[in-house]
């Protein structure tokens, strides 16, 4: 079975400044989808950026870039000149991509991010 | 442009009551699911389907029931709720045809069993 880590619990930054939020995984396929969701105390699942384990290059969406190393099974959020309305839980997702699967999502324990202003 | 919707968004129920949360999307999405979400835990599958007449157990199935028999509707039962219970519950829904797509969530069910 799949297992999602998430290693920071809960971080913090300054506004304007980076923040990279950790995972990683383990499984044994080769196909798969990789995501990070926002959670604000709306309690909304936000999807925020998405990759697809047979491309090499490193999805981005504006501010929010991944760092996806697929040997080291690791794929780490970046954010980029950090915004208030930016503190929120965040998950990492993992989903298989075999085909007829239940394409259903494995999730991280979440890291907790505030920003300072 | 509902997307998921639940019902209800909060309750409170005794020990040993029953109750149903209802999950409707309007996406015609064949596959829907049912999370629970408890503090340092995320979100942890109880069951899902993949198409109307179709339910299969998640990771933590035990003391729920499901029922899809409308495509666009997915219910959660409680038979006997027990404080362990206590969770805000989470409906999503996705594509059969978009695998790369993510899953839709609603804005999820506060439950406090007493």
């Amino acid at each position: 079975a799949q297992t999602v880590t998430q290693s920071q619990p809960e971080m913090s930054v300054q506004e304007a400044e980076t923040v990279t939020l950790s995972c990683t995984y383990d499984t044994s396929e080769s196909d798969y989808y990789l995501f990070w969701y926002k959670q604000p105390p709306s309690r909304q699942m936000i999807l925020v950026i998405r990759q697809e384990a047979y491309k090499q290059q490193n999805a981005t969406e504006n501010r929010f870039s991944v760092n996806f190393q697929k040997a080291a099974k690791s794929f780490s959020l970046k954010i980029s000149d950090s915004q208030l309305g930016d503190a929120a839980m965040y998950f990492c997702a993992y989903r298989s991509a075999r085909w007829g699967g239940s394409e259903k999502l494995v999730f991280g324990k979440g890291t907790k991010l505030t920003v300072n202003p | 442009n509902a997307g998921v919707t639940q019902t209800p968004k909060f309750r409170v129920l005794k020990t040993g009551q029953s109750m149903t949360l209802l999950c409707a999307q309007d996406m015609n999405h064949e596959y829907m699911y049912w999370y629970r979400q408890d503090p340092g835990m995320g979100l942890r599958l109880i069951h899902y389907s993949v198409g109307e007449g179709t339910t299969a157990k998640g990771e933590v199935p035990d003391g729920y029931n499901v029922s899809r028999l409308k495509k666009q509707n997915f219910l959660l039962g409680l038979e006997s709720a027990a404080p362990s219970q206590t969770s805000v519950y989470f409906c999503a829904s996705s594509s059969y045809e978009a695998s790369n797509q993510p899953q839709h969530f609603g804005d999820g069910t506060r439950l406090s069993i007493l």
